[in-house]
């Protein structure tokens, strides 16, 4: 499966600021999505990542709070933007392989205060 | 959208025993059900998933049911150690994303 590293693996930022956190894959993928997992939680899902175009966001979840780049079929990027205490949570990236699989990158353990 | 639900929300058995957790889901469009375990601290981890082409699979002590008709699937778990003691989430595929469920915090006790 495809080695996926996230940057940074934890932060702690204060209110009304923003995050940049990346995601890098070891091989070229087409689907890239991004979850979050809040404290004790399961997974949801914020975003796909689309290559080359703007990211299809689920409900409850905006481009201007969690805008979302992919330049190319190896990285993207979420941003959080204006962070709200709320906004603490882990942040994945996940990518799908060859058989359908979805792998997930190590997190980013964000606390904001 | 899809709705996936899990049951139980916490299960504790002795080791050796066996652990059963059930999952339902919405869509009936969905064609793939993972299942994840998630230590602490830890990304969630596939440990086995169901395509909605067979009944059953199979992986050394850990197995999975799906009953598309009544869209439900299932992990068991059998002659549980203390190291199958993790979170575990189902999901359902909806156009290569997932949809998860709550999770089950599973306990092995020695």
């Amino acid at each position: 499966s495809a080695v996926i590293s996230q940057k940074p693996s934890r932060d702690i930022c204060q209110r009304g600021t923003s995050l940049t956190i990346q995601c890098q894959v070891d091989s070229q993928v087409t689907m890239m999505f991004w979850y979050r997992q809040q404290p004790g939680q399961s997974l949801t899902l914020i975003a796909t990542a689309n290559q080359g175009s703007e990211a299809t966001y689920e409900s409850g979840f905006v481009i201007d709070k969690f805008p979302i780049s992919r330049p190319n079929l190896t990285f993207s990027t979420l941003t959080v933007s204006n962070m709200s205490p709320e906004d603490s949570s882990i942040y994945l990236c996940s990518v799908v392989g060859g058989l359908n699989e979805q792998f997930f990158g190590p997190g980013t353990r964000l606390t904001v205060l | 959208g899809e709705n996936v639900e899990q049951h139980p929300s916490t299960l504790s058995v002795q080791e050796g025993d066996s652990a059963v957790i059930k999952c339902t889901y919405s869509d009936s469009a969905s064609n793939y059900f993972p299942w994840y375990k998630q230590e602490l601290g830890k990304r969630p981890q596939l440990i086995i998933d169901i395509r909605s082409n067979v009944g059953e699979k199979k992986d050394q002590r850990i197995a999975v049911t799906l009953n598309k008709t009544a869209k439900h699937f299932s992990l068991h778990i059998t002659e549980t150690q203390p190291e199958d003691s993790a979170v575990y989430f189902c999901a359902a595929e909806s156009g290569y994303a997932l949809n998860f469920g709550k999770g089950t915090s599973l306990l092995v006790t020695p």
